[in-house]
């Protein structure tokens, strides 16, 4: 069964505004990745934060963890129309010995010039 | 540029008959995925190699093999393809085997069943 939960499904946006998509888990984690994937093409990563991390930025990406919650967002700013693609945020379970990572079920964004 | 290399990026076939998917890498990376994407969903792994050892999902059906002859290639063999089989196929890599590196992905190769 899925891990994630994404919210929400999908996002239409304006160049220039901010896209926030949010995710949600049900068990402990090791870490919690976010992966863009653009239509007909492979997963490319962006950021990685580790269960004892709160917040982690890189360029216009910014992501928060709340384990007490369970749930993370990925927020970016001043979106592009190259930003269309759909965004997974993905868990490694925590105590296990491998890292499988389990994907949520995704959110679509559209950002229109 | 290091990368993943999937091919064919498109493979057509008949119901039943044996197909065989590439991939390849130049990150000499230990750990080899492959995940299936069906439309409009989520990844979900099938397997991996961690070098020489594999891993199957518990849940991976058993017309789904894989071979790893040596660190730079994977295969995908899916021996009778059914309807269902339909999809997306990616290829990943990563450094360790513990997830704390991300995973580098090839572009997939589209699957369809005639």
């Amino acid at each position: 069964s899925q891990q994630g939960e994404e919210d929400p499904q999908a996002l239409s946006i304006q160049e220039g505004e901010n896209a926030t998509m949010n995710c949600s888990y049900k068990t402990s984690i090791n870490n919690l990745q976010w992966y863009r994937q653009n239509s007909g093409r492979g997963l490319v990563h962006l950021i990685l934060i580790r269960s004892n991390e709160r917040e982690k930025h890189s360029g216009r990406l910014r992501v928060t963890l709340d384990t007490s919650k369970k749930s993370s967002s990925l927020l970016i700013t001043a979106s592009r129309a190259a930003d269309t693609a759909s965004y997974f945020c993905a868990t490694v379970a925590g105590g296990t010995s491998y890292g499988k990572l389990t994907f949520g079920q995704g959110t679509i964004l559209t950002v229109h010039p | 540029d290091a990368m993943v290399i999937q091919n064919p990026r498109y493979q057509v076939t008949q119901f039943g008959k044996p197909v065989t998917l590439s991939c390849s890498q130049t990150l000499n990376h230990n750990v080899m995925y492959w995940y299936q994407q069906k439309s409009s969903q989520a990844p979900k792994l099938l397997f991996h190699y961690y070098d020489k050892d594999f891993n199957n999902e518990a849940d991976t059906p058993d017309n789904f093999q894989s071979r790893r002859p040596n660190t730079s290639f994977c295969f995908l063999d899916i021996r009778s393809p059914g309807l269902g089989d339909a999809a997306m196929y990616l290829c990943a890599t990563s450094r360790e085997g513990q997830g704390n590196q991300p995973q580098h992905f090839g572009d997939g190769t589209r699957l369809s069943i005639l």
